[in-house]
C-alpha cells in the first residue's frame, strides 16, 4: 500500500470552478507540503505545514489555499481555477527533526487541467 | 537565498555506461543537505541518494553516487552501469538546516535518456 496517497489522480475543470485535491499519509509524519510541477520549472513550494495548527505559505501560495484535517490529512483547495493553474500537484511528507535528512515522501501526484 | 541550477536540459547515454548528472547550488548557509530525486515517466518522485554539508565522504548508494565538491559548490549525481529503466527526469534539491522551515528547493530538472 502506497504512504502518501493523493486524490484525484486527475482532474480537468472549467475556470471559475472550486477544486479540492486532498492527501492522506500513513508514514505518521508530522510534515507535510504541496507542490507543483510545470514543464521546465522543476518543483514549486506552495505550502507547508508544521503539524495540524501550524501551516505556512510557500513560494507560489497566491490563487490556493490549504487545510491539515488531521495528522495524516492535507488538502489544497484552488477556490476559483484559472488556466495557469494547470499543472502536475505533488503533496510529499517528512518526518520532524532538525540537522538530519529526512528525505521528503512523495505522493504520486494529481494532474490537473483548468480549460 | 538558496538556488539550484541543472545546466542540462537532456543526456544520453548507452545502456551499461556510466552518465553524470550536474547540479550546482548556492547558499550563505553553511549546514545544508543535497537530495537527488527520480521521475519516471509515470510522474512518481522517487529519492535517490543525500549528502549533508558535513559530510566527510560522497554519498553512494547502489549504482549512484555523489561527486561533492564543496568548494565549487556542486553536487553531480553519477549512475555507472545504466540501465534501461534509469530513462527518468532526475532533480537536485537542496535544503537549508538553519532556516526555520528547512524548505527544500529544486532544480529544473535533466532528462536522462538511455538507449539500448
Amino acid at each position: 500500500d502506497a504512504d502518501v496517497t493523493q486524490t484525484p489522480r486527475n482532474r480537468i475543470t472549467k475556470t471559475g470552478k472550486r477544486i479540492m485535491l486532498e492527501c492522506s499519509q500513513t508514514k505518521g509524519h508530522d510534515r507535510m507540503y504541496w507542490y507543483r510541477q510545470d514543464p521546465g520549472l522543476g518543483l514549486r513550494l506552495i505550502y507547508y505545514s508544521f503539524d495540524v495548527k501550524d501551516i505556512n505559505k510557500g513560494e507560489i501560495s497566491d490563487g490556493y489555499s490549504v487545510s491539515r484535517q488531521a495528522q495524516a490529512k492535507f488538502s489544497l483547495s484552488l477556490e476559483s481555477a484559472i488556466p495557469n493553474q494547470t499543472a502536475l500537484y505533488f503533496c510529499a511528507t517528512s518526518a520532524p527533526g532538525q540537522g538530519s535528512r529526512n528525505e521528503q515522501f512523495f505522493g504520486p501526484g494529481t494532474r490537473l487541467t483548468v480549460l | 537565498a538558496q538556488k539550484i541550477t541543472q545546466t542540462q536540459p537532456g543526456m544520453f547515454v548507452q545502456e551499461k555506461e556510466a552518465v553524470t548528472l550536474d547540479c550546482t547550488y548556492d547558499t550563505s548557509d553553511p549546514s545544508y543537505g543535497l537530495f537527488w530525486y527520480k521521475q519516471p515517466s509515470s510522474g512518481e518522485m522517487i529519492f535517490l541518494i543525500y549528502q549533508g554539508s558535513y559530510d566527510q565522504q560522497n554519498a553512494t548508494e547502489g549504482r549512484y553516487s555523489l561527486n561533492f565538491q564543496k568548494a565549487r559548490k556542486s553536487a553531480n549525481l553519477v549512475i555507472s552501469a545504466s540501465q534501461l529503466g534509469d530513462s527518468a527526469m532526475y532533480f537536485c534539491a537542496m535544503r537549508e538546516m538553519n532556516t526555520g522551515f528547512q524548505k527544500l528547493v529544486f532544480g529544473t530538472g535533466t532528462r536522462l535518456l538511455v538507449s539500448p
